[in-house]
């Protein structure tokens, strides 16, 4: 069954730093989605990178994917406080079955 | 909003019993999927429809099931429910069957939030 890690599982961070979260997945798969929970609320669609070497940008995140390392990366620029939740990728496998990693709690201290 | 529509948004419910989960799509999208999240587990794919008939499964226990209808809403029913299937259940809904077509990016209703007593 397809795997897929993420780290940081936590993250504190003070404004205006920058970071980036970790995604690795455990089969090949060209399809990966970034989505940004807030506490009790449900997942908000961020970025689909859908080819090797796709790099997506909003504002201060930005998103890219590596399917030969199977690595993706979530970058955080100058951080701010409203950024604070817990972000997810998801890598699509066979079948559409979505695989999500346990999520990154980000915590941006003002 | 994602245009995903989900009810009940909370559900209390004592162990042993039976319950419903009810979805509607956005409008257009004939994929639905359905997911589970605790604490311990995290989120979990549980089964996937598209336009009527089940495409995909995931870890769904068999006292769980789903159906799709004409009008393409869901249902996920739960049975002789045990204190660790409380949990958030959502649902998703998407155009595409496949990965071949287009991004097949996901959007989630609200939520429903079970709790089993």
């Amino acid at each position: 069954e397809l795997k897929v890690e993420q780290n940081p599982l936590f993250l504190s961070m003070q404004e205006g730093k920058n970071y980036t979260i970790y995604c690795n997945y455990s089969t090949t798969s060209d399809r990966l989605y970034w989505y940004r929970q807030d506490p009790g609320k449900s997942l908000e669609s961020l970025f689909v990178l859908l080819s090797n070497g796709a790099v997506k940008q909003e504002g201060r995140l930005m998103a890219s994917l590596d399917t030969k390392a199977r690595l993706s990366t979530l970058h955080i620029t100058a951080a701010v406080h409203d950024l604070s939740a817990t972000y997810f990728c998801a890598v699509d496998g066979n079948f559409n079955k979505f695989y999500f990693g346990s999520g990154t709690k980000l915590n941006v201290k003002p | 909003d994602s245009g995903v529509t989900q009810t009940p948004k909370h559900l209390i419910t004592a162990t042993g019993q039976r319950v419903t989960l009810r979805c509607s799509p956005r409008s257009g999208d004939l994929s639905v999927y359905w997911y589970q999240q605790s604490l311990d587990q995290g989120l979990q794919f549980l089964i996937q429809y598209y336009n009527g008939e089940e495409r995909a499964k995931g870890n769904i226990l068999e006292r769980f099931s789903a159906q799709q209808f004409p009008d393409l809403h869901s249902e996920l029913n739960l049975s002789s429910l045990e204190l660790g299937d409380s949990a958030l259940y959502f649902c998703a809904s998407s155009v595409a069957l496949t990965s071949n077509e287009g991004q097949n990016e996901q959007f989630f209703g609200p939520g429903t939030r079970l709790t089993v007593l």
